[in-house]
């Protein structure tokens, strides 16, 4: 079976620029969850979707925001892009909400590099 | 707030001996905790989640300990081998239904044939 997929790997763009990543989950997953890390750190929480409704938000700037499709797959906007933003987005799948949002499952990520 | 603290030091050594992570968290009582795997640009690997009425779990040669009172995690990898060479990172449920998920900062691994 086929894991999470992410694209696109690699993007480079420009600050105040626009981007979109996408995400599909797992084969029978419902929801998707956005995170951000940066070098050295640990993935940082943006979004939860489920049945296109956002099930939770992050303390991050209205600039991201996020949807998710019939399909169950998703995008992540960033507006007016930063240098800070630069880092790697990773898209995390997992069967529900509750107890079926324990056991996630990430993506490879898309690395941001913005210039 | 909630935080999290792993050993932001890496852990070097040898092959065949146990390693043991350690990861602490204050202001906050998790329903549960996860251990994660992640290597060089790559994306997190789920390895193992325990509740919080669960001591101890296993798979493998993989072992969690979880320290309600004392809130503290331990993950253990016994008879290690050079490829278990990563960075490992401890997480907590954010808050109850959103599967949000707090990580600590993670500790690399560094095992030595």
């Amino acid at each position: 079976d086929a894991g999470v997929t992410q694209s696109p790997t690699h993007l480079i763009k420009t600050r105040g620029q626009h981007v979109t990543l996408r995400c599909s989950p797992i084969s029978g997953h419902k929801s998707v969850s956005w995170y951000q890390q940066v070098l050295g750190q640990g993935p940082q929480f943006i979004f939860q979707y489920y049945e296109k409704e956002e099930r939770g938000r992050g303390n991050f700037p209205d600039r991201f925001s996020a949807r998710q499709f019939p399909n169950y797959s998703s995008e992540l906007n960033v507006n007016a892009l930063l240098l800070g933003d630069s880092a790697l987005y990773l898209c995390a799948s997992s069967l529900g909400i509750g107890s079926l949002s324990y056991e996630q499952y990430f993506g490879p990520g898309t690395r941001l590099t913005v210039t | 707030s909630q935080k999290i603290e792993q050993n932001s030091e890496a852990l070097n050594i040898q092959e065949g001996k146990t390693a043991t992570l350690t990861c602490n968290y204050t202001n906050y009582s998790p329903a549960y905790l996860q251990w994660y795997r992640q290597d060089p640009g790559r994306g997190p690997v789920f390895l193992l989640l325990i509740r919080e009425n669960e001591k101890e779990k296993r798979k493998e040669r993989l072992k969690v300990t979880f320290d309600t009172t004392l809130k503290q995690s331990l993950f253990h990898i016994t008879a290690s081998q050079p490829a278990d060479s990563a960075t490992y990172l401890c997480a907590l449920e954010g808050s109850s239904n959103t599967g949000k998920l707090i990580f600590g900062q993670g500790t690399t691994l560094q095992v030595k044939p």
